[in-house]
């Protein structure tokens, strides 16, 4: 079936600083892949995503490109801020699925000013 | 601008009572999911619908019930709670496919003593 792994947590960075959350996936076909953010209290919010091989989804700074030959989409940010401390979900949805989406653990960041 | 609201947003239940955690979406979305968020679990589907009068199994279905009468709401039922259901449970909508993801509601944690 369908899978997400996504680097254990938690992430501790200092403000500014280079991130990357590594995620991989194994998948029947070609699934739809996505990063979710949740803020402390709040449900998540759709942050970027990627439909096919080789797109690249970004957004607030955010990046991450689907990689077909290592089934990776690893989120990348160059310059993290206080703000930015949440847990980050990995996800895909494949084809057939009735459109479910498949979560992978969390990976809590934490930036520090 | 409501989104996904869910009722209650906190309860606590005595082993063996029943409960009803609603969700309701002003969105005109087809499709909607209850998933629970444990730690170090991520989020787990327990339930699904496809469509007004549709509901089928996701990934933890046993010791729940789920019912959409009207295709704005989707009601998650525990009979007789127990305290493995003590968790954060998340509703989600989407209009189906890949384009524009899930919005999610805020939650609503559940302890059960």
């Amino acid at each position: 079936g369908d899978s997400v792994t996504q680097m254990e947590g938690p992430v501790t960075l200092s403000e500014e600083a280079f991130l990357t959350i590594n995620c991989t996936y194994t998948a029947t076909g070609y699934p739809s892949l996505f990063w979710y953010v949740q803020y402390p209290g709040e449900g998540l919010q759709l942050l970027l995503k990627a439909t096919k091989a080789d797109d690249k989804g970004s957004n607030k700074g955010f990046e991450a490109t689907y990689r077909k030959e290592t089934t990776s989409f690893h989120l990348e940010k160059g310059s993290v801020q206080v703000s930015d401390s949440a847990v980050y979900f990995c996800a895909l949805m494949s084809g057939g699925s009735n459109y479910k989406l498949t979560f992978g653990k969390g990976t809590l960041l934490t930036v520090n000013p | 601008n409501a989104g996904v609201t869910q009722t209650p947003k906190f309860r606590v239940l005595k082993t063996g009572q029943s409960m009803t955690l609603l969700c309701a979406q002003d969105m005109n979305h087809e499709y909607m999911y209850w998933y629970r968020q444990d730690p170090g679990m991520g989020l787990r589907l327990i339930h699904y619908s496809v469509g007004e009068g549709t509901t089928a199994k996701g990934e933890v279905p046993d010791g729940y019930n789920v019912s959409r009468l009207k295709k704005q709401n989707f009601l998650l039922g525990l009979e007789s709670a127990a305290p493995s259901q003590t968790s954060v449970y998340f509703c989600a909508s989407s209009y189906g496919g890949d384009r524009y993801g899930y919005t999610f509601g805020s939650g609503t944690r559940l302890t059960v003593v």
